[in-house]
């Protein structure tokens, strides 16, 4: 089984700046199957960036993803308010499974 | 618009069965173009996929779950089930259908049920 792992844990930023959240996996990645998701309070996860880095329909293109094999990750170019949430890696292999990181949490500083 | 409605009993007693229901609409649960999947979120903690199953009846779990897991689809309801057997306190969870079209995503996500293990 594929380990994600996740960071920073908690990212302290402002609107307006740059966030870069990583994640790494155990064993390299299929066909770079990994998916990035945005969660808020009380809310289903929304799906982000799916093969590594294609945006999802009506994901802004401040989004992006990026990486391959083991190292992955999340760029946001300049957080807008809406952008405080948590975010989930996600990683799709060969035999079917699947596992998410612990995520990182994007908090106002 | 395709669109997921988790349904469950919200409560169930340790050691019991639960069982979750997920109903689609906006597409058929016999498409070729999709697969569906079970993830749980324990309150305050992260995202845990249970399983999934694909055109044909083809399933995949997560294998810690394994042994007290069976997903199944309805073709006549135009659902997907999830049942869990054994359940303690630690299967205490938001339960999430969701659906993928490829690349190992899940795109559209159900809002959700909350499932409660007590006596």
């Amino acid at each position: 089984e594929i380990v994600l792992t996740q960071s920073p844990g908690t990212l302290s930023l402002s609107p307006g700046e740059r966030a870069t959240l990583s994640c790494r996996a155990s064993q390299s990645v299929t066909s770079s199957y990994l998916a990035w998701y945005q969660q808020k309070p009380g809310q289903a996860p929304r799906l982000l960036i799916y093969g590594a880095s294609s945006r999802a329909t009506g994901i802004p293109d401040r989004f992006s993803g990026s990486g391959s094999g083991t190292d992955f990750t999340l760029t946001i170019r300049r957080l807008e308010p809406e952008d405080f949430a948590v975010y989930y890696c996600q990683q799709y292999g060969s035999s079917g499974g699947v596992t998410f990181g612990p995520g990182t949490k994007v908090d106002i500083k | 618009q395709l669109q997921l409605q988790e349904s469950g009993p919200g409560l169930v007693k340790p050691s019991e069965t639960l069982s979750l229901t997920c109903a689609v609409s906006g597409a058929s649960i016999s498409s070729t173009d999709y697969y569906w999947g079970w993830i749980r979120q324990p309150p305050g903690k992260g995202l845990e996929w249970i399983g999934s199953i694909y055109y044909g009846g083809s399933t995949y779990y997560n294998p810690s779950l394994k042994s007290r897991v069976t997903i199944s689809v309805d073709t006549s309801k135009n659902q997907f089930s999830l049942k869990l057997s054994s359940v303690t306190a630690a299967d205490t969870a938001v339960y999430y259908c969701a659906i993928s079209s490829g690349w190992g995503a899940f795109d559209i996500w159900g809002q959700g049920t909350m499932l409660t293990v007590s006596s």
